[in-house]
C-alpha cells in the first residue's frame, strides 16, 4: 500500500521568511495530493491540493509543486506570518474507489516575530 | 452550515468500558471515515463508509465497530476500551470521488486508564 514520508518534523522560521515542507510517496498510482493545516485544538483544514497531472499550483503565499518522476511533493510558503504556526500534514491518494487518504507524520511550523 | 460534528469533545474511560464517539455531517456527504491521532504517527484510517449501509476496514481496525444507518451519522464503537486507545479522533466526510475535499470535525481527545 501507499506510505507517506514528510520532513522535517519540526521547522522554526522568523516572520517574512520562507518554508519548504517535502514529502515522499510510494505508489506510483496515487494521483491526488492535499495538504492540511491543523491548529491546536481543532481538526485538520485543506489549504492546497495538487492533482497528477499538474506540476505546480498557486494560491497567493501558498504553493505546491509535484514531481511524479521523482514522487514527491512539496509545500512552499513565502512571506511567513505567525498565524501559520500551525501543524501540517502532506497526503496521498490512488485513483480507484474510496477516498483513502495516506498522511505523512506532520511537520510543526513556528513563526517567531 | 455546522459540517461534521462530534461529539463528546473529551472523554475519560476506564479499561474494558465500552463508547461510542458520534459523528454527524449536514453536507449530503457519501463518504465518512474515522481516524486516529497519536504523536508522531500522523493521521491513521480505522473505518470508512462510501453510503449508507456499507462500511469497510481501514489501516487499524481491531478494537473499535462502526455503522452507517444514514447518510448524516457515523458513529464509532469501542467495545471494550484499551489503554492503547488512548488518541485524538477525527471523523471526515467529502463527496464521492478521488479528487474531493475531505472535511474533518474538530476531534475527539479519548484517554483510557
Amino acid at each position: 500500500g501507499e506510505n507517506v514520508e514528510q520532513h522535517p518534523s519540526t521547522l522554526s522560521v522568523q516572520e517574512g521568511d520562507s518554508a519548504v515542507i517535502k514529502c515522499t510517496y510510494s505508489d506510483s498510482a496515487s494521483n491526488y495530493f492535499p495538504w492540511y493545516k491543523q491548529e491546536l485544538g481543532k481538526g485538520p483544514q485543506l489549504i492546497i491540493d495538487i492533482r497528477s497531472n499538474v506540476g505546480e499550483k498557486k494560491d497567493q503565499r501558498i504553493a505546491v509543486t509535484l514531481n511524479k518522476t521523482a514522487k514527491h511533493f512539496s509545500l512552499h510558503i513565502t512571506e511567513t506570518q505567525p498565524e501559520d504556526s500551525a501543524v501540517y500534514f502532506c497526503a496521498a491518494r490512488g485513483n480507484t474507489g474510496f477516498q483513502k487518504l495516506v498522511f505523512g507524520t506532520g511537520t510543526r511550523l513556528l513563526v517567531s516575530p | 452550515n455546522a459540517g461534521v460534528t462530534q461529539t463528546p469533545k473529551f472523554q475519560v474511560l476506564k479499561t474494558g468500558q465500552s463508547m461510542t464517539l458520534q459523528c454527524a455531517q449536514d453536507m449530503n456527504h457519501e463518504y465518512m471515515s474515522w481516524y486516529r491521532q497519536d504523536p508522531g504517527m500522523g493521521l491513521r484510517l480505522i473505518h470508512y463508509s462510501v453510503g449508507a449501509g456499507i462500511t469497510d476496514q481501514g489501516e487499524v481496525p481491531n478494537g473499535y465497530n462502526v455503522s452507517r444507518s444514514t447518510t448524516e451519522d457515523f458513529p464509532l464503537r469501542l467495545l471494550s476500551a484499551a489503554p492503547s486507545q488512548t488518541s485524538v479522533y477525527f471523523c471526515a466526510s467529502s463527496y464521492a470521488g478521488t479528487d474531493t475535499e475531505a472535511f474533518f470535525g474538530q476531534g475527539t481527545r479519548l484517554t483510557v486508564v
